[in-house]
C-alpha cells in the first residue's frame, strides 16, 4: 500500500538546539498532518496542512514550532528551539482528501537531553 | 482536553467470540469517525470508517455502531481470531478541515 516515510527513525539533540523532522507522504496526497506522542499517552494532533499553509493547529503547536513543504518535497517539521518537554515520538501522516483515510509514517522518536 | 476517549485500556477475547471496542467523543461538531489498526512497533492503518449520516457500517468481520445522541460509537468484530491481536485506536473529525482526534487505544488480545 502506499507509504510515508520519516527520516531518521530516531534523533538525538540538546536542549535549545533546533530540529527539523522529515517526511516524505504519499505522492498524490494534499493533506498533511503532524501528531505527537509522549511515551505512554495517546497521540495528540498537533497541525495540518494543506494547499501551502497551515489549515488548523493546536495548542501543542507552539510558537517555536513551524512546518512547511517547499516545492513539494519534503513536509518538514522545525522545532527551534527546543526544549526537554519535546522529547516524544512524532508521527506524520498523509491524505488524499481532508476526510479521506490518513496514511501514517513509522514516526521519528525525539530525545531532547 | 481529551476530544476522544477510549476508557478500556485493554481487552482480552476468546477466539471465535465477538470483540467490542467503545469510543467517546466530546464535539457535537465531529461527523466522521474511524478505527485504526495498529501492531507494534508499526503505523497505525485504517480498519473502517463511518459519517455522521449512518449510524451502521459493516464491512465483513468488522461493523462500526454509531450513537450520535450519545456520542458514542462502537467496532464489533465478530469470530475473533488470534491475528486480530493489536492496539485499536477510534478516531474522529469535523468538517472544515479539521484533523481527526485519536483515543488512546485499546490493547485486543484474542487467546487461542
Amino acid at each position: 500500500g502506499p507509504k510515508v516515510l520519516q527520516i531518521p527513525s530516531h534523533q538525538i539533540i540538546d536542549m535549545g538546539q533546533m530540529v527539523t523532522l522529515n517526511c516524505d507522504p504519499v505522492s498524490n496526497h494534499l493533506y498533511f498532518y503532524w501528531y505527537k506522542q509522549i511515551l505512554g499517552q495517546q497521540m495528540e494532533f498537533l497541525v495540518n496542512f494543506y494547499n501551502g499553509k497551515v489549515m488548523e493547529k493546536s495548542k501543542l503547536f507552539k510558537d517555536q514550532f513551524s512546518v512547511e513543504r517547499p516545492d513539494g518535497s519534503y513536509f518538514t517539521l522545525k522545532i527551534q528551539p527546543t526544549a526537554l518537554e519535546d522529547s516524544a515520538v512524532y508521527f506524520c501522516a498523509s491524505s488524499l482528501g481532508d476526510k479521506n483515510t490518513l496514511y501514517f509514517g513509522a514516526g521519528t522518536r525525539l530525545s531532547v537531553l | 482536553g481529551q476530544q476522544v476517549k477510549q476508557s478500556s485500556p485493554s481487552l482480552t477475547v476468546q477466539e471465535g467470540g465477538i470483540s467490542i471496542l467503545n469510543c467517546d467523543y466530546e464535539n457535537d461538531m465531529f461527523d466522521y469517525f474511524a478505527w485504526y489498526k495498529k501492531y507494534p512497533d508499526n503505523s497505525p492503518t485504517l480498519l473502517i470508517s463511518v459519517r455522521s449520516n449512518v449510524d451502521k457500517r459493516e464491512d465483513g468481520r468488522l461493523t462500526v455502531f454509531l450513537n450520535k445522541s450519545g456520542k458514542h460509537f462502537s467496532l464489533h468484530i465478530t469470530a475473533s481470531q488470534p491475528e486480530d491481536t493489536a492496539v485499536y485506536l477510534c478516531a474522529a473529525g469535523a468538517r472544515n478541515n479539521n484533523a481527526p482526534r485519536f483515543g488512546a487505544g485499546t490493547k485486543l488480545s484474542v487467546k487461542p
